[in-house]
């Protein structure tokens, strides 16, 4: 009974391939996000959706595509990979019922590390 | 906007001995904090958090942490460390009415048998 799932868990490319993360949740949550977790553990949040409407998208580069076919899911598209690409992605969800609201949890996916070659 | 720093980067400790771990924010509004531990190899999994009411927080595993507005400080602390603590620890914290999350560094957390 996985909350929220990723696949695949690894993922070994060559750069410039483009390539997708899938990620589910079964919580019920309206609120999707895609985080990137660097080298050094560093945890940054890439983009979030609230009931398939982007709501953040911070500075990433336009190669990176989000795309959320219904609540559940929000998976991540990335085009011409690049070497510094190379990280541990996690989605996460939250219930947030209405855009804005913040008071809710974020529950997190076990990750997908995509290693560029 | 938001910023999350932990200054402790890493920090080993003998099993049994008391953890403390530092954690300021900075933001002019109300906030709400949290801490996640990740186990090695493993994903996010959330320890407490604090929305309001009692500062001091209890969480999973004997965890607790104290919100001290004026400090602007959300410090993880535990009486007694055990070697399946050791992880990382990510503190983090957003604002009211907003939906980023924002992430220390984390703290690496090793205990020695």
């Amino acid at each position: 009974d996985t909350a929220v799932s990723q696949t695949p868990k690894y993922l070994v490319t060559q750069m410039g391939n483009d390539k997708s993360i899938k990620c589910e949740q079964n919580l019920g949550h309206d609120t999707m996000y895609w985080y990137k977790q660097d080298s050094k553990k560093f945890l940054k949040i890439m983009f979030s959706y609230n009931n398939k409407e982007l709501i953040i998208n911070e500075t990433v580069p336009n190669r990176f595509s989000p795309k959320s076919p219904d609540k559940a899911h929000l998976n991540l598209h990335i085009n011409s990979l690049e070497l510094g690409d190379s990280a541990v992605y996690f989605c996460a969800s939250s219930q947030d019922r209405t855009s804005g609201r913040s008071t809710d949890t974020q529950y997190f996916g076990p990750g997908t590390r995509l290693t560029v070659l | 906007a938001q910023s999350v720093s932990q200054h402790n980067h890493h920090v080993i400790l003998s099993e049994a001995a008391s953890l403390e771990l530092g954690c300021n924010y900075s933001y002019g509004g109300t906030v709400n904090l949290f801490w996640y531990v990740q186990y090695p190899g493993q994903h996010l999994q959330l320890l407490l958090k604090y929305f309001s009411g009692d500062p001091l927080v209890k969480g999973i595993k004997g965890f607790e942490a104290e919100f001290i507005k004026s400090k602007f400080s959300f410090n993880l602390r535990k009486p007694s460390v055990q070697w399946s603590d050791t992880a990382e620890y990510f503190c983090a914290v957003n604002g009211r009415g907003f939906q980023k999350l924002v992430f220390g560094t984390g703290t690496r957390l090793l205990v020695s048998p």
